[in-house]
């Protein structure tokens, strides 16, 4: 089975803080993603990565970056966290042209 | 533009009451279409793929299937654990584009 871990369910930063969030995948998958999830908004792209050092923009990439050294481990950096960037932050994994993605458990992150 | 729109956006069920989410879509070159169902509080597990109009794919109580402009999963003979909300998605390059999800509730 494919797993995809993230380092934290549950994550309460203040505004300012300079917060990572980590995913792993142990199915070397060459893709990975980063959406976060919002009520009413649905699932929405923040940045992806085929292959390691490579990183490409999604549809929401303002106030994130992100990191991908090896290809298992793909991680979410918030420069300065804001209140807005309070979400449900999900990582995907998956392999080839055809995109089935494997999920994370998540992790819900809340800016104070 | 490319769009994927999911209803109803909730559904209650009677145990055993089967019935049909619906997922109409409009992308250039469909390369897949994507189903998965999402627990509260939980990521998306992935349920089916289906890459062709008239292909259908089966999983216990839930069957997917796939026309040029819409997909269908009909969920028979539901049970309470069948309780989520179910998400599809459609892949415009190597991205997904997911709908609003249906919110779907068995009552025993």
């Amino acid at each position: 089975d494919v797993k995809v871990t993230q380092s934290s369910r549950y994550l309460v930063k203040r505004t300012g803080e300079k917060v990572f969030l980590e995913c792993v995948q142990d199915m070397d998958h060459e893709n990975m993603f980063w959406y976060r999830q919002d009520p009413g908004l649905g699932l929405r792209l923040i940045y992806f990565s085929y292959d390691v050092k490579m990183k490409e923009k999604g549809d929401i990439p303002e106030g994130y970056s992100v990191s991908r050294e090896k290809k298992e481990r793909f991680s979410l950096i918030l420069e300065s966290a804001s209140t807005n960037q309070t979400s449900m932050y999900l990582c995907a994994s998956g392999q080839g042209l055809i995109n089935e993605q494997f999920f994370g458990p998540g992790t819900r992150l809340t800016v104070l | 533009e490319d769009q994927v729109t999911q209803s109803p956006e909730a559904l209650r069920l009677q145990e055993g009451e089967s019935s049909s989410l619906n997922c109409s879509y409009t992308v250039s070159g469909l390369r897949g279409l994507f189903w998965y169902r999402q627990d509260p509080g939980k990521g998306p597990e992935f349920l089916f793929t289906l890459y062709s109009a008239g292909e259908e794919k089966e999983k216990e109580r839930l069957k997917a299937t796939l026309t040029k402009k819409e997909s269908f999963l009909h969920i028979t003979a539901p049970k309470p654990e069948d309780s989520a909300t179910y998400l599809c998605a459609v892949q415009r390059g190597g991205k997904l584009i997911f709908g609003q999800g249906t919110e779907l509730s068995v009552k025993p």
